[in-house]
Parts: structure tokens; C-alpha cells; sequence
């Protein structure tokens, strides 16, 4: 069965700290997807990336980066030089090929708060 | 504007007191589902459906009835509401069935409390 862990519960930084995220998750499945989606104050749930199985390359979007490696099942999210507005809670989810988007497993989430 | 839009955003009632979220998404998505998000628990999927008059458990049912008479709306039912549904609940849809690779899109979530 697919398992998404999110072992930092909580993290708490000063602004223009560099924190990282951890993401580890099972699967059988050899095809899957994995998400990271950012969680602020206000209550939505905002889609930040989506990584295939098949590649492992990792991604920088500005400030944030995605670090995927299949050797420990880890999808670890870094965001260098925090900002206050980085605070939110942020959820690993993984979708396997048998089960599509519609079977999308989420970690419990990492609560971050950043500090002026 | 392409979005999820859930009604209402706050709801207070009281034990037993039957109660309906509207869910409903103006982008033709033929997947909708519903999610509970509960501290130290994440997202935990309630129901969900695959097309119009399709649905199908998730992980946490018990308690709670759906309905997808329309592909745009899908409607979360909580027929005798108790205090342990007290929740944040999320609806999401994407394109279509079975796209592994599809991010689900969210509504801003209905904050119930059940007292």
C-alpha cells in the first residue's frame, strides 16, 4: 500500500534561513507521481509540483527546490533564504498508476513557521 | 476564472442536524472527491467520483453521503451530524480519470463544527 511520511511536524525558522522539508513514501508501483502543495494561513491548498517516477532531475523554481531521489524513496522540498510569507503548512502526496490522481495519498504535513 | 468553489466557508450546527456542502467546479472535470483535514492527520479522502452517477468510498466515509447528479457539482451530505466530523473539509476535482500525473485543484475549504 502507498504511504506518504512527513516526519517534521513542525519547523520553525528566522527569515533568510534555508529549510528543508522531508518527504519519504512507499509504493509498489514502479509509475507514480509525486506533489508537494503549500498550505498558508489563509486555508487553501495551493499546488506547487508534481514529479514523475521516471525522472529524476532534480527542479528549482526561485527560491524553491526539489531534491527526488528513488535510491531512499525521498522527495525533499528546500526553500532557500525563507521569508515570513513562506509560513504554511506543506503536504507530500503521492498518486500511484493504478490509482490515478483519484487515489492521491497525503502525508500528515510540515508546519513551518518563519520568523522575522 | 477556473475554479472549485465550496459553500459555505464556516458552518456551526448541532448534533443530528442535517447539513449539505456544495462543491462545485466550473473547468469539466470528470474527477471530483471530498477530503477531511484533521490536526496531526493530513488529508484523509472521504468520498469520490469518477463521473456523473459514479461515486465510490475513500478512506473515511462513515457518516457521510454524496451525490453526482450533474458532472460540475458534487454535493457532501452529512445526514445526523456528530461532533467528530468536526472538520476542515476540501473538495478538489481534476481533468480526468485516471491521469496519474493531473494535480487536484481545491476549493478554499468549509470549516464545520458540530456541537
Amino acid at each position: 500500500a502507498q504511504k506518504v511520511t512527513q516526519a517534521q511536524t513542525e519547523i520553525s525558522v528566522v527569515e533568510k534561513e534555508d529549510v528543508t522539508l522531508d518527504c519519504v513514501y512507499e509504493t509498489r508501483d514502479t509509475t507514480y507521481y509525486l506533489f508537494w502543495y503549500k498550505q498558508p494561513p489563509s486555508g487553501e491548498l495551493v499546488f506547487l509540483i508534481r514529479r514523475n517516477s521516471f525522472d529524476e532531475q532534480n527542479e528549482i523554481s526561485g527560491r524553491y527546490s526539489w531534491n527526488f531521489q528513488k535510491s531512499t524513496s525521498s522527495f525533499n522540498f528546500t526553500i532557500t533564504a525563507s521569508q515570513v510569507v513562506d509560513s504554511a503548512v506543506y503536504f507530500c502526496a503521492l498518486s500511484e498508476a493504478q490509482g490515478g490522481s483519484e487515489k492521491l495519498v497525503f502525508g500528515k504535513g510540515t508546519k513551518l513557521t518563519v520568523n522575522p | 476564472e477556473a475554479q472549485v468553489t465550496q459553500n459555505p466557508r464556516y458552518l456551526i450546527t448541532v448534533t443530528g442536524k442535517k447539513l449539505t456542502v456544495t462543491c462545485s467546479q466550473n473547468m469539466n472535470h470528470e474527477y471530483m472527491s471530498w477530503y477531511r483535514q484533521d490536526p496531526g492527520l493530513g488529508l484523509r479522502q472521504i468520498y469520490y467520483s469518477m463521473n456523473v452517477e459514479v461515486t465510490d468510498k475513500g478512506d473515511v466515509p462513515e457518516g457521510y453521503k454524496v451525490s453526482r447528479k450533474e458532472k460540475r457539482n458534487f454535493p457532501l451530505i452529512l445526514e445526523s451530524p456528530s461532533p467528530n466530523q468536526t472538520s476542515l473539509y476540501f473538495c478538489a476535482s481534476s481533468p480526468a480519470v485516471g491521469q496519474v500525473y493531473s494535480p487536484l485543484h481545491f476549493g478554499n475549504g468549509t470549516r464545520l463544527t458540530v456541537t
